[in-house]
């Protein structure tokens, strides 16, 4: 069965922008989770979406959102981008949120 | 809050030897503990997971993993490794059955041929 699909897979975007990615889970999914994977700060959670509500919130600012749609599919939004946003952006989702994750490819944000 | 850590951050090995790879995490209260692989160029795989039972668990590729309460870790093994498995390692903890991952830091295997 097809895995997590995220897209676009590639972003450059310029400090102030705003960006939204996208997530389509695992068929039959209906917890969507979203990662930041960078050198200095590893894997850190954002937010987590069950059923179109949002569960679990990690510590970055306001600027960072996410919704999930009644398909399960998800977005994620950056707003007022800065130069430290500059990531690896995961995608993750399991049935239910609690029995293990399946990971996409991810989407790698550049802001200059 | 939990933490996960994982010790090692780089480790060079040839092939053949074995490996075993440190991740311990501070919670007090039920955790869900998981290894995820990232191959270079690829995304995030499940190696194996711990939910409960028998504390020493087979995954993927040869690997397995050992769950000690006492010490609160989960060890990646591995009896004989090969230049494939040269990749990053992740130790993840999901705790009192929740929604999120906590990660460690991860750990570079090189595998030298």
């Amino acid at each position: 069965k097809a895995g997590v699909t995220q897209t676009p897979r590639y972003l450059i975007k310029t400090r102030g922008q705003q960006v939204t990615l996208s997530c389509s889970p695992i068929s039959g999914h209906r917890s969507v989770s979203w990662y930041q994977q960078t050198p200095g700060q590893g894997l850190q959670f954002l937010f987590e979406y069950f059923s179109e509500t949002q569960r679990n919130k990690g510590n970055f600012p306001g600027r960072f959102s996410g919704r999930q749609f009644s398909n399960s599919r998800s977005e994620m939004n950056v707003s007022t981008l800065e130069l430290g946003d500059s990531a690896l952006y995961l995608c993750a989702s399991s049935p239910t949120g609690t029995v293990g994750y399946t990971f996409g490819s991810g989407t790698r944000l550049t802001v200059v | 809050a939990q933490s996960v850590s994982q010790h090692n951050h780089h480790v060079i090995l040839s092939e053949a030897a074995s490996l075993e790879l440190g991740c311990n995490y501070s919670y007090g209260g039920t955790v869900n503990l998981f290894w995820y692989v990232q191959y270079p160029g690829q995304h995030l795989q499940l190696l194996l997971k711990y939910f409960s039972g028998d504390p020493l668990v087979k995954g993927i590729k040869g690997f397995e993993a050992e769950f000690i309460k006492s010490k609160f870790s989960f060890n990646l093994r591995k009896p004989s490794v090969q230049w494939s498995d040269t990749a990053e390692y992740f130790c993840a903890v999901n705790a009192d059955a929740g929604n999120m991952l906590t990660f460690g830091g991860g750990t570079r295997l090189m595998v030298k041929p």
